[in-house]
């Protein structure tokens, strides 16, 4: 069954540093996502990508977030200047058009 | 149920009974619904959907109940086994761009 990958699995990161989250969907998705889970709280929507461009963003996705999806394939997520509380479990997610959803396990954020 | 915060409602069971999960969901306009499991570490894994014209949808052991009137979502899981033992997510999708908006998710306990 096709996957969602996504790398790396955990990334540990100096307050005020880059950081960019890995992912690579399945071929056929058109619709791209990322979403976040603060530890112990539900999941959250960060931003929508369809035809290589933004289609919404939640208020979390402010300056400091960018995604880009730069050769077609891969999908990232890049956070400029990481915060304490930009620490989070990352999840990217796909869809095709008929609705079905595929998320990845996860990229656990560690901001010290 | 649903919570805020660190505080997940968990419902305990007693293997091979049967589990229902309640979620209330906010947007009336949203035209899916998706039932997650999600592991200690893990992404959410997908268990069933069922799309906004439709009442009760079956699966392999889970039936899915959504009441449009209430707003109003439930997962049934049949003979609960130890495996089942996970915290459970209900999400709507906003017809515009797809994203999914979750509940705050309920831990289940299977004992033995």
């Amino acid at each position: 069954e096709p996957e969602v990958t996504q790398t790396p699995s955990h990334q540990v990161t100096q307050m005020g540093q880059e950081v960019i989250l890995r992912c690579v969907p399945i071929s056929n998705h058109l619709y791209f996502y990322w979403y976040r889970q603060i530890l112990g709280q539900k999941v959250e929507f960060l931003v929508s990508f369809y035809n290589n461009e933004i289609s919404e963003k939640s208020e979390i996705f402010d300056d400091q977030f960018s995604v880009e999806r730069p050769d077609g394939s891969n999908f990232t997520l890049k956070i400029r200047s990481t915060k304490l509380e930009d620490s989070a479990m990352y999840f990217c997610a796909g869809a095709g058009r008929n609705y079905g959803y595929t998320f990845g396990s996860g990229t656990r954020l560690t901001v010290v | 149920g649903e919570s805020v915060g660190l505080h997940l409602p968990t419902l305990s069971v007693q293997e091979g009974d049967n589990s229902i999960i309640n979620c209330a969901y906010s947007n009336s306009a949203s035209d899916y619904f998706i039932w997650y499991k999600q592991e200690s570490g893990k992404g959410p894994q997908f268990i069933i959907d069922i799309r906004s014209n439709m009442d009760k949808r079956q699966g392999q052991r889970v039936t899915v109940l959504l009441n449009k009137t209430v707003k109003h979502l439930s997962l049934q899981i049949a003979a609960t086994q130890p495996g089942d033992s996970a915290v459970y997510f209900c999400a709507e999708k906003d017809p515009s761009w797809g994203k999914l908006q979750f509940g705050a998710g309920t831990q289940v306990v299977v004992t033995p």
